[in-house]
Protein backbone atom coordinates (compact mmCIF):
# COMPACT_ATOMS: atom_id res chain seq x y z
CA UNK A 1 0.00 0.00 0.00
CA UNK A 2 1.39 3.26 -0.79
CA UNK A 3 1.69 5.72 1.92
CA UNK A 4 3.08 9.42 1.77
CA UNK A 5 3.17 10.28 6.11
CA UNK A 6 4.33 13.97 6.52
CA UNK A 7 5.59 15.62 9.60
CA UNK A 8 3.25 17.45 12.23
CA UNK A 9 2.23 20.75 12.66
CA UNK A 10 5.08 23.76 12.69
CA UNK A 11 4.43 26.50 14.53
CA UNK A 12 7.70 29.34 13.91
CA UNK A 13 8.24 33.15 14.26
CA UNK A 14 9.24 34.83 11.17
CA UNK A 15 12.58 34.76 9.73
CA UNK A 16 12.92 31.60 11.57
CA UNK A 17 14.04 28.28 9.50
CA UNK A 18 11.69 25.36 9.25
CA UNK A 19 12.25 22.13 7.57
CA UNK A 20 8.98 19.43 6.94
CA UNK A 21 9.34 15.78 5.28
CA UNK A 22 7.02 13.44 3.45
CA UNK A 23 7.91 9.88 4.61
CA UNK A 24 6.57 7.29 1.68
CA UNK A 25 6.51 3.61 1.47
CA UNK A 26 5.11 0.74 -0.33
CA UNK A 27 6.05 1.90 -4.20
CA UNK A 28 10.06 2.59 -5.45
CA UNK A 29 10.54 6.24 -4.28
CA UNK A 30 13.11 6.63 -6.62
CA UNK A 31 11.44 6.13 -9.75
CA UNK A 32 8.36 8.85 -9.23
CA UNK A 33 8.28 12.50 -8.98
CA UNK A 34 7.67 13.54 -5.61
CA UNK A 35 6.31 17.20 -5.24
CA UNK A 36 4.78 19.43 -2.82
CA UNK A 37 2.01 21.50 -2.45
CA UNK A 38 0.78 24.30 -1.00
CA UNK A 39 -3.13 25.71 0.18
CA UNK A 40 -3.04 29.17 1.46
CA UNK A 41 -6.15 28.92 3.84
CA UNK A 42 -9.17 29.04 2.32
CA UNK A 43 -8.27 29.15 -1.06
CA UNK A 44 -6.77 26.68 -3.69
CA UNK A 45 -4.08 24.61 -4.60
CA UNK A 46 -0.48 26.17 -5.92
CA UNK A 47 1.96 23.84 -7.06
CA UNK A 48 5.58 24.81 -5.59
CA UNK A 49 7.82 22.03 -7.26
CA UNK A 50 9.15 18.45 -7.67
CA UNK A 51 12.27 16.50 -7.11
CA UNK A 52 12.89 13.30 -9.14
CA UNK A 53 14.47 10.49 -6.41
CA UNK A 54 16.38 9.03 -8.73
CA UNK A 55 18.86 11.65 -10.26
CA UNK A 56 17.55 14.72 -8.09
CA UNK A 57 16.47 16.96 -10.61
CA UNK A 58 13.96 19.56 -9.51
CA UNK A 59 11.66 21.71 -10.85
CA UNK A 60 10.18 24.95 -9.24
CA UNK A 61 7.60 26.72 -9.90
CA UNK A 62 8.71 30.75 -10.13
CA UNK A 63 6.51 32.06 -7.64
CA UNK A 64 8.67 29.38 -4.64
CA UNK A 65 11.91 29.04 -6.82
CA UNK A 66 14.43 30.75 -4.06
CA UNK A 67 11.94 30.72 -1.40
CA UNK A 68 12.18 26.98 -0.66
CA UNK A 69 14.31 24.13 -1.01
CA UNK A 70 12.87 20.65 -2.25
CA UNK A 71 14.99 17.58 -1.52
CA UNK A 72 14.92 13.57 -0.81
CA UNK A 73 17.11 10.89 0.46
CA UNK A 74 16.32 7.74 -1.27
CA UNK A 75 17.86 5.98 1.85
CA UNK A 76 14.88 6.68 3.98
CA UNK A 77 12.15 6.97 1.08
CA UNK A 78 11.40 10.73 2.23
CA UNK A 79 11.27 14.00 0.43
CA UNK A 80 11.74 17.42 2.53
CA UNK A 81 10.47 21.10 2.02
CA UNK A 82 12.67 23.66 3.73
CA UNK A 83 12.35 27.00 4.35
CA UNK A 84 15.48 29.34 5.84
CA UNK A 85 13.80 32.26 6.49
CA UNK A 86 9.59 32.34 7.00
CA UNK A 87 7.37 34.87 6.65
CA UNK A 88 3.68 35.28 7.93
CA UNK A 89 2.74 34.75 4.54
CA UNK A 90 4.26 30.89 4.38
CA UNK A 91 1.21 30.27 6.58
CA UNK A 92 -0.58 27.56 4.82
CA UNK A 93 -0.91 23.93 4.62
CA UNK A 94 1.27 21.70 2.60
CA UNK A 95 0.74 19.04 0.79
CA UNK A 96 3.73 16.22 -0.69
CA UNK A 97 2.27 14.38 -3.53
CA UNK A 98 3.43 11.55 -5.98
CA UNK A 99 3.61 12.11 -9.59
CA UNK A 100 1.34 9.49 -11.94
CA UNK A 101 1.22 9.43 -15.71
CA UNK A 102 2.83 12.14 -16.61
CA UNK A 103 2.70 15.08 -13.25
CA UNK A 104 -1.04 14.19 -11.97
CA UNK A 105 -0.73 13.22 -8.83
CA UNK A 106 -2.44 10.13 -7.42
CA UNK A 107 -1.23 9.99 -3.94
CA UNK A 108 -1.30 12.94 -1.63
CA UNK A 109 0.16 13.31 2.17
CA UNK A 110 -2.46 14.20 5.17
CA UNK A 111 -1.18 17.57 5.14
CA UNK A 112 1.61 19.88 7.79
CA UNK A 113 -0.18 22.99 8.60
CA UNK A 114 2.92 25.35 8.97
CA UNK A 115 1.69 28.48 11.13
CA UNK A 116 3.83 32.03 10.71
CA UNK A 117 3.43 34.42 13.85
CA UNK A 118 5.05 36.82 16.00
CA UNK B 1 2.51 29.88 -17.38
CA UNK B 2 -0.27 28.29 -18.58
CA UNK B 3 -3.50 30.19 -17.19
CA UNK B 4 -5.90 27.68 -15.59
CA UNK B 5 -9.81 28.93 -15.58
CA UNK B 6 -12.65 27.69 -14.40
CA UNK B 7 -16.15 28.09 -15.78
CA UNK B 8 -17.88 28.96 -12.24
CA UNK B 9 -16.69 29.63 -8.38
CA UNK B 10 -19.49 27.66 -6.83
CA UNK B 11 -22.46 25.23 -8.68
CA UNK B 12 -25.65 24.50 -7.35
CA UNK B 13 -27.44 21.28 -8.04
CA UNK B 14 -29.87 19.00 -6.31
CA UNK B 15 -28.92 15.24 -5.63
CA UNK B 16 -29.48 13.20 -8.42
CA UNK B 17 -28.91 16.04 -11.14
CA UNK B 18 -25.78 15.79 -13.65
CA UNK B 19 -23.17 18.41 -12.72
CA UNK B 20 -21.21 20.07 -15.57
CA UNK B 21 -17.82 21.63 -14.65
CA UNK B 22 -15.78 23.29 -17.09
CA UNK B 23 -11.93 24.18 -17.30
CA UNK B 24 -10.28 26.29 -19.59
CA UNK B 25 -6.59 26.52 -20.28
CA UNK B 26 -4.70 29.48 -21.69
CA UNK B 27 -3.14 27.62 -24.22
CA UNK B 28 -3.26 24.33 -25.28
CA UNK B 29 -2.40 21.48 -22.93
CA UNK B 30 -3.24 18.58 -25.21
CA UNK B 31 -4.58 16.06 -22.74
CA UNK B 32 -2.35 16.79 -19.98
CA UNK B 33 -4.86 17.58 -17.54
CA UNK B 34 -6.33 16.15 -14.25
CA UNK B 35 -9.25 16.63 -12.29
CA UNK B 36 -9.09 16.40 -8.29
CA UNK B 37 -11.60 16.18 -5.55
CA UNK B 38 -11.43 18.12 -2.33
CA UNK B 39 -13.99 17.72 0.55
CA UNK B 40 -13.90 20.04 3.86
CA UNK B 41 -10.56 19.32 5.91
CA UNK B 42 -9.21 16.41 3.84
CA UNK B 43 -6.44 15.83 1.11
CA UNK B 44 -7.23 16.62 -2.43
CA UNK B 45 -7.62 13.03 -4.87
CA UNK B 46 -7.41 12.54 -7.83
CA UNK B 47 -10.13 11.74 -9.87
CA UNK B 48 -9.24 11.82 -13.66
CA UNK B 49 -6.24 12.24 -15.79
CA UNK B 50 -5.05 12.25 -19.33
CA UNK B 51 -8.13 14.65 -19.36
CA UNK B 52 -10.30 11.39 -19.72
CA UNK B 53 -9.36 8.56 -17.75
CA UNK B 54 -10.88 7.39 -14.23
CA UNK B 55 -8.46 7.36 -11.59
CA UNK B 56 -8.31 3.68 -9.50
CA UNK B 57 -11.46 3.61 -7.58
CA UNK B 58 -13.10 6.57 -8.85
CA UNK B 59 -16.94 5.25 -9.69
CA UNK B 60 -18.28 5.62 -13.30
CA UNK B 61 -20.86 8.19 -12.60
CA UNK B 62 -17.84 10.82 -12.88
CA UNK B 63 -16.01 11.16 -16.38
CA UNK B 64 -13.83 13.90 -17.89
CA UNK B 65 -13.81 14.92 -22.00
CA UNK B 66 -12.12 17.29 -23.64
CA UNK B 67 -8.55 18.54 -25.10
CA UNK B 68 -6.45 21.56 -26.10
CA UNK B 69 -8.06 24.44 -24.09
CA UNK B 70 -10.84 23.01 -23.21
CA UNK B 71 -12.19 20.46 -20.17
CA UNK B 72 -15.28 19.01 -18.64
CA UNK B 73 -15.77 17.13 -15.33
CA UNK B 74 -19.07 15.60 -15.60
CA UNK B 75 -20.84 13.71 -12.45
CA UNK B 76 -23.74 12.33 -13.68
CA UNK B 77 -25.70 11.72 -10.84
CA UNK B 78 -24.79 13.55 -7.91
CA UNK B 79 -24.77 12.04 -4.44
CA UNK B 80 -24.33 13.56 -1.34
CA UNK B 81 -20.47 12.32 -1.04
CA UNK B 82 -19.93 14.38 -4.29
CA UNK B 83 -20.41 17.56 -2.46
CA UNK B 84 -16.91 18.86 -2.36
CA UNK B 85 -14.38 21.48 -4.36
CA UNK B 86 -13.42 20.24 -7.71
CA UNK B 87 -9.85 21.61 -9.04
CA UNK B 88 -8.28 21.21 -12.68
CA UNK B 89 -4.17 20.80 -13.08
CA UNK B 90 -2.90 20.80 -16.18
CA UNK B 91 0.61 19.17 -16.54
CA UNK B 92 1.79 19.96 -20.09
CA UNK B 93 4.12 22.47 -19.20
CA UNK B 94 6.50 23.83 -16.23
CA UNK B 95 5.04 24.89 -13.87
CA UNK B 96 2.45 22.94 -13.42
CA UNK B 97 -0.76 25.35 -12.24
CA UNK B 98 -4.12 24.40 -10.90
CA UNK B 99 -7.51 26.24 -11.39
CA UNK B 100 -9.25 27.91 -8.93
CA UNK B 101 -11.53 25.44 -7.97
CA UNK B 102 -15.32 25.27 -8.06
CA UNK B 103 -17.54 24.35 -5.14
CA UNK B 104 -20.23 22.06 -5.49
CA UNK B 105 -22.81 22.49 -3.39
CA UNK B 106 -26.50 21.31 -2.48
CA UNK B 107 -29.11 23.42 -4.35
Amino acid sequence: EVQLVQSGAGVKKPGESLQIFCQTSGYAFAGHWIGWVRQMPGKGLEWMGIIYPGDSDTRYSPSFQGQVTISADRSISTAYLQWSSLKASDTAMYYCVRSFSGYSFDYWGQGTPVTVSS
Amino acid sequence: EIVMTRSAATLSVSPGERATLSCRASQSVSSNLAWYQQKPGQAPRLLIYGASTRATGIPARFSGSGSGTEFTLTISSLQSEDFAVYFCQQYSNWPLTFGQGTKVEIK
